[in-house]
């Protein structure tokens, strides 16, 4: 069982509000992912980095920021939740030939 | 563009039966195709996986087929069970380390 952890798993918060999702592995992988999922539809590649203080965007175009100060922690923060935000988001690591490891996702509501 | 598609976003069987759920993909450079499993409220877990360099890999009740030929990777599923019901996505790795998924086939076992 892949060890990584995201807080909080269920969030409703107005528009407006600034929110980090939180997401942090123990497993010293390198590779780390946010993914934007609707519930049962396909999964959106939203930022993504290859090792500390190294982060890219994904396919899909977020108005998110993220940042990688540690190995272990890949933080996803919303300057301004809009209703358009809602949906799950889920963070996955990988290291060296490993598959993608995911969390169980922060299920966001914006009011 | 490159991209994984699913044939059937919906598939039903019968306890006890076989399932099989389709995948396609049109990136000839995809060296690896990994199946995850979604439950609902869960991340995607892994299932099995496969290089291009095989066509069949078989699992604890699970196989997967690779068809480079057509592009067609397929996953298998014997004696499916109550605890089979999620979502099932396949994803082709290519360069090893760029995933992408398809949009997901959710497998109901009736009774």
């Amino acid at each position: 069982e892949a060890d990584i952890y995201q807080t909080p798993r269920y969030l409703v918060i107005g528009t407006g509000k600034k929110i980090t999702l939180e997401c942090s592995q123990t497993m010293g992988h390198d590779k780390m992912y946010w993914y934007q999922q609707d519930p049962g539809m396909e999964l959106h590649l939203i930022h993504y980095s290859y090792g500390v203080n190294s982060t890219e965007k994904g396919d899909l175009s977020s108005e998110s920021t993220v940042s990688r100060i540690r190995t272990e922690h890949f933080p996803l923060t919303l300057e301004s939740a809009r209703p358009s935000h809602t949906s799950q988001y889920l963070c996955a690591s990988k290291g060296g030939g490993s598959p993608l490891h995911f969390g169980n996702g922060t299920r966001l509501t914006v009011t | 563009g490159e991209s994984v598609g699913l044939h059937l976003p919906t598939l039903s069987v019968q306890e006890g039966d076989n399932s099989i759920i389709n995948c396609a993909y049109s990136n000839s450079a995809s060296d690896y195709f990994i199946w995850y499993k979604q439950e609902s409220g869960k991340g995607p877990q892994f299932i099995i996986d496969i290089r291009s360099n095989m066509d069949k890999r078989q699992g604890q009740r699970v196989t997967v087929l690779l068809n480079k030929t057509v592009k067609h990777l397929s996953l298998q599923i014997a004696a499916t069970q109550p605890g089979d019901s999620a979502v099932y996505f396949c994803a082709e790795i290519y360069y090893g380390q760029n995933f992408v998924f398809g949009p997901g086939t959710r497998l109901s076992v009736l009774p």
